[in-house]
Protein backbone atom coordinates (compact mmCIF):
# COMPACT_ATOMS: atom_id res chain seq x y z
CA UNK A 1 0.00 0.00 0.00
CA UNK A 2 1.30 3.75 -0.57
CA UNK A 3 2.12 6.16 2.18
CA UNK A 4 3.39 9.40 2.42
CA UNK A 5 5.47 11.58 4.96
CA UNK A 6 5.08 14.80 5.25
CA UNK A 7 8.03 15.45 7.84
CA UNK A 8 7.29 19.12 9.09
CA UNK A 9 4.23 19.77 11.15
CA UNK A 10 4.71 23.55 11.00
CA UNK A 11 7.15 25.62 8.82
CA UNK A 12 6.95 29.54 9.68
CA UNK A 13 8.05 32.05 6.79
CA UNK A 14 8.30 35.84 6.33
CA UNK A 15 5.85 37.31 3.71
CA UNK A 16 7.29 37.47 0.18
CA UNK A 17 10.22 34.69 1.22
CA UNK A 18 10.56 31.34 -0.60
CA UNK A 19 8.88 28.25 0.72
CA UNK A 20 9.16 24.36 0.04
CA UNK A 21 7.39 22.33 1.66
CA UNK A 22 9.03 18.21 2.37
CA UNK A 23 6.63 15.27 0.86
CA UNK A 24 7.98 11.84 0.47
CA UNK A 25 6.07 8.90 -0.75
CA UNK A 26 6.03 5.57 -0.88
CA UNK A 27 4.86 2.95 -3.47
CA UNK A 28 5.79 0.62 -5.71
CA UNK A 29 5.39 1.78 -9.12
CA UNK A 30 5.07 5.41 -10.46
CA UNK A 31 2.91 7.14 -8.52
CA UNK A 32 0.46 9.79 -9.16
CA UNK A 33 1.28 13.06 -6.75
CA UNK A 34 -1.28 15.40 -5.58
CA UNK A 35 -0.43 18.47 -3.07
CA UNK A 36 -3.98 20.13 -1.79
CA UNK A 37 -4.71 23.14 0.14
CA UNK A 38 -6.93 23.60 3.25
CA UNK A 39 -7.57 26.77 4.43
CA UNK A 40 -9.58 27.49 7.60
CA UNK A 41 -13.04 26.61 7.82
CA UNK A 42 -12.52 25.54 3.93
CA UNK A 43 -12.44 21.80 2.14
CA UNK A 44 -9.55 20.59 0.23
CA UNK A 45 -8.60 22.08 -2.53
CA UNK A 46 -6.18 20.99 -5.35
CA UNK A 47 -3.11 23.15 -6.01
CA UNK A 48 -1.98 20.56 -8.73
CA UNK A 49 -0.99 17.15 -9.84
CA UNK A 50 1.82 14.43 -11.50
CA UNK A 51 0.73 11.67 -13.23
CA UNK A 52 3.32 11.93 -15.85
CA UNK A 53 5.70 13.86 -18.55
CA UNK A 54 7.84 16.71 -17.17
CA UNK A 55 8.48 16.18 -13.28
CA UNK A 56 8.43 19.92 -12.40
CA UNK A 57 4.44 20.59 -12.41
CA UNK A 58 3.29 24.02 -12.10
CA UNK A 59 0.16 24.65 -9.92
CA UNK A 60 -2.81 27.55 -8.55
CA UNK A 61 -1.73 30.60 -6.74
CA UNK A 62 1.95 30.30 -7.85
CA UNK A 63 2.78 27.12 -6.73
CA UNK A 64 5.15 24.46 -7.88
CA UNK A 65 6.21 21.09 -7.18
CA UNK A 66 8.98 18.46 -8.10
CA UNK A 67 8.66 14.83 -8.75
CA UNK A 68 11.91 13.37 -7.78
CA UNK A 69 11.89 9.29 -8.48
CA UNK A 70 15.12 9.15 -6.86
CA UNK A 71 14.55 10.66 -3.59
CA UNK A 72 11.01 9.48 -3.56
CA UNK A 73 9.88 13.22 -2.96
CA UNK A 74 7.64 15.76 -3.96
CA UNK A 75 8.03 18.98 -2.69
CA UNK A 76 6.28 21.67 -3.19
CA UNK A 77 7.75 25.25 -3.30
CA UNK A 78 6.51 29.03 -3.93
CA UNK A 79 8.91 31.93 -4.85
CA UNK A 80 7.19 34.43 -2.76
CA UNK A 81 4.73 33.60 0.13
CA UNK A 82 2.08 36.01 0.77
CA UNK A 83 0.01 36.18 4.18
CA UNK A 84 -2.99 34.76 1.97
CA UNK A 85 -0.87 31.36 1.95
CA UNK A 86 -1.33 30.53 5.60
CA UNK A 87 -3.07 26.94 5.36
CA UNK A 88 -2.63 23.71 5.68
CA UNK A 89 -0.96 22.01 2.81
CA UNK A 90 -1.72 18.02 2.37
CA UNK A 91 0.83 16.13 0.23
CA UNK A 92 -1.10 12.95 -1.45
CA UNK A 93 0.07 10.07 -3.69
CA UNK A 94 -2.22 7.46 -5.21
CA UNK A 95 -2.21 4.15 -7.25
CA UNK A 96 -1.57 4.60 -10.86
CA UNK A 97 -4.22 2.15 -11.57
CA UNK A 98 -7.53 0.65 -9.46
CA UNK A 99 -9.18 3.30 -8.05
CA UNK A 100 -6.48 5.91 -8.05
CA UNK A 101 -8.06 6.91 -4.49
CA UNK A 102 -5.04 9.17 -3.00
CA UNK A 103 -4.05 8.60 0.16
CA UNK A 104 -2.89 11.92 2.27
CA UNK A 105 -0.14 12.83 4.48
CA UNK A 106 -0.66 14.51 8.02
CA UNK A 107 -0.48 17.88 6.47
CA UNK A 108 2.18 20.72 7.40
CA UNK A 109 0.69 23.94 8.52
CA UNK A 110 2.15 27.42 6.95
CA UNK A 111 2.70 30.26 9.45
CA UNK A 112 3.26 33.59 7.72
CA UNK A 113 4.70 36.41 9.20
CA UNK A 114 4.44 39.80 8.25
CA UNK B 1 -21.39 28.99 -5.79
CA UNK B 2 -21.48 26.10 -3.40
CA UNK B 3 -20.48 22.84 -5.24
CA UNK B 4 -20.24 19.86 -1.99
CA UNK B 5 -22.81 21.34 0.77
CA UNK B 6 -22.20 19.85 4.17
CA UNK B 7 -24.25 20.51 7.05
CA UNK B 8 -24.03 21.61 9.65
CA UNK B 9 -20.84 22.92 10.00
CA UNK B 10 -20.89 21.71 13.31
CA UNK B 11 -22.34 18.69 15.14
CA UNK B 12 -22.79 17.74 18.53
CA UNK B 13 -23.68 14.72 19.84
CA UNK B 14 -23.55 12.65 23.26
CA UNK B 15 -21.66 9.28 23.35
CA UNK B 16 -23.60 6.67 22.01
CA UNK B 17 -26.40 8.59 20.52
CA UNK B 18 -26.53 8.15 17.12
CA UNK B 19 -26.07 10.41 14.34
CA UNK B 20 -26.12 11.74 10.92
CA UNK B 21 -23.92 14.04 8.97
CA UNK B 22 -24.98 15.18 5.44
CA UNK B 23 -23.76 16.13 2.00
CA UNK B 24 -25.27 17.78 -0.89
CA UNK B 25 -23.97 18.02 -4.21
CA UNK B 26 -24.99 20.18 -7.29
CA UNK B 27 -22.11 19.04 -9.63
CA UNK B 28 -23.80 15.42 -10.96
CA UNK B 29 -21.03 13.38 -10.29
CA UNK B 30 -21.04 9.82 -9.98
CA UNK B 31 -18.57 9.44 -7.08
CA UNK B 32 -19.10 10.63 -3.55
CA UNK B 33 -16.30 10.06 -1.10
CA UNK B 34 -16.55 10.39 3.28
CA UNK B 35 -13.28 11.08 4.84
CA UNK B 36 -12.68 11.38 8.82
CA UNK B 37 -9.69 13.89 9.76
CA UNK B 38 -8.71 13.29 13.26
CA UNK B 39 -6.93 16.69 14.67
CA UNK B 40 -3.36 16.71 13.12
CA UNK B 41 -3.91 13.40 11.33
CA UNK B 42 -4.22 12.89 7.55
CA UNK B 43 -7.61 12.51 6.09
CA UNK B 44 -8.50 8.81 6.25
CA UNK B 45 -11.26 7.44 3.68
CA UNK B 46 -13.69 5.28 5.36
CA UNK B 47 -15.72 4.59 2.21
CA UNK B 48 -17.07 5.81 -1.29
CA UNK B 49 -20.16 5.32 -3.99
CA UNK B 50 -19.38 5.07 -7.58
CA UNK B 51 -23.56 5.54 -8.52
CA UNK B 52 -24.96 3.26 -6.20
CA UNK B 53 -22.13 1.02 -5.90
CA UNK B 54 -21.15 1.17 -2.10
CA UNK B 55 -16.72 0.84 -1.48
CA UNK B 56 -15.95 0.35 2.13
CA UNK B 57 -12.71 0.46 3.58
CA UNK B 58 -11.51 -2.56 5.33
CA UNK B 59 -10.23 -0.91 8.30
CA UNK B 60 -13.84 1.58 8.35
CA UNK B 61 -15.17 0.52 11.89
CA UNK B 62 -18.81 -1.37 11.40
CA UNK B 63 -20.26 1.59 13.26
CA UNK B 64 -19.76 3.64 10.06
CA UNK B 65 -22.70 3.74 7.28
CA UNK B 66 -23.60 5.19 4.64
CA UNK B 67 -26.43 5.94 2.15
CA UNK B 68 -26.65 7.28 -1.24
CA UNK B 69 -30.51 7.63 -2.01
CA UNK B 70 -29.63 9.63 -5.09
CA UNK B 71 -27.20 10.85 -6.99
CA UNK B 72 -26.85 14.51 -5.24
CA UNK B 73 -27.09 13.41 -1.37
CA UNK B 74 -24.70 11.48 0.68
CA UNK B 75 -24.99 10.75 4.26
CA UNK B 76 -22.39 9.58 6.98
CA UNK B 77 -24.38 7.31 9.93
CA UNK B 78 -22.16 7.04 12.80
CA UNK B 79 -24.47 4.40 15.33
CA UNK B 80 -23.18 5.03 18.50
CA UNK B 81 -20.75 7.48 18.37
CA UNK B 82 -17.35 7.94 20.75
CA UNK B 83 -15.32 9.72 22.13
CA UNK B 84 -12.89 8.66 19.50
CA UNK B 85 -14.88 9.45 16.85
CA UNK B 86 -14.73 13.21 17.51
CA UNK B 87 -13.26 14.38 14.02
CA UNK B 88 -13.66 16.75 11.23
CA UNK B 89 -15.84 14.67 8.83
CA UNK B 90 -14.92 15.48 5.24
CA UNK B 91 -17.03 14.92 1.79
CA UNK B 92 -15.68 15.04 -1.81
CA UNK B 93 -16.54 14.19 -5.00
CA UNK B 94 -15.37 13.61 -8.33
CA UNK B 95 -17.09 13.01 -12.29
CA UNK B 96 -15.87 9.69 -12.15
CA UNK B 97 -13.31 7.37 -10.76
CA UNK B 98 -10.22 9.62 -10.23
CA UNK B 99 -7.92 9.14 -13.62
CA UNK B 100 -5.39 11.94 -14.87
CA UNK B 101 -8.20 14.55 -16.14
CA UNK B 102 -10.36 13.87 -12.76
CA UNK B 103 -9.98 15.77 -9.21
CA UNK B 104 -11.84 15.63 -6.23
CA UNK B 105 -14.02 18.33 -4.94
CA UNK B 106 -14.21 18.82 -1.10
CA UNK B 107 -16.74 20.21 1.02
CA UNK B 108 -16.12 22.68 3.85
CA UNK B 109 -16.56 19.58 6.22
CA UNK B 110 -18.73 18.78 9.57
CA UNK B 111 -16.75 19.09 13.02
CA UNK B 112 -17.82 16.20 15.19
CA UNK B 113 -17.76 16.48 18.72
CA UNK B 114 -18.82 13.76 21.25
CA UNK B 115 -19.95 14.61 24.78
Amino acid sequence: AQSVTQPDIHITVSEGASLELRCNYSYGATPYLFWYVQSPGQGLQLLLKYFSGDTLVQGIKGFEAEFKRSQSSFNLRKPSVHWSDAAEYFCAVAPSGGSYIPTFGRGTSLIVHP
Amino acid sequence: DAMVIQNPRYQVTQFGKPVTLSCSQTLNHNVMYWYQQKSSQAPKLLFHYYDKDFNNEADTPDNFQSRRPNTSFCFLDIRSPGLGDAAMYLCATSRLNLASNEKLFFGSGTQLSVL
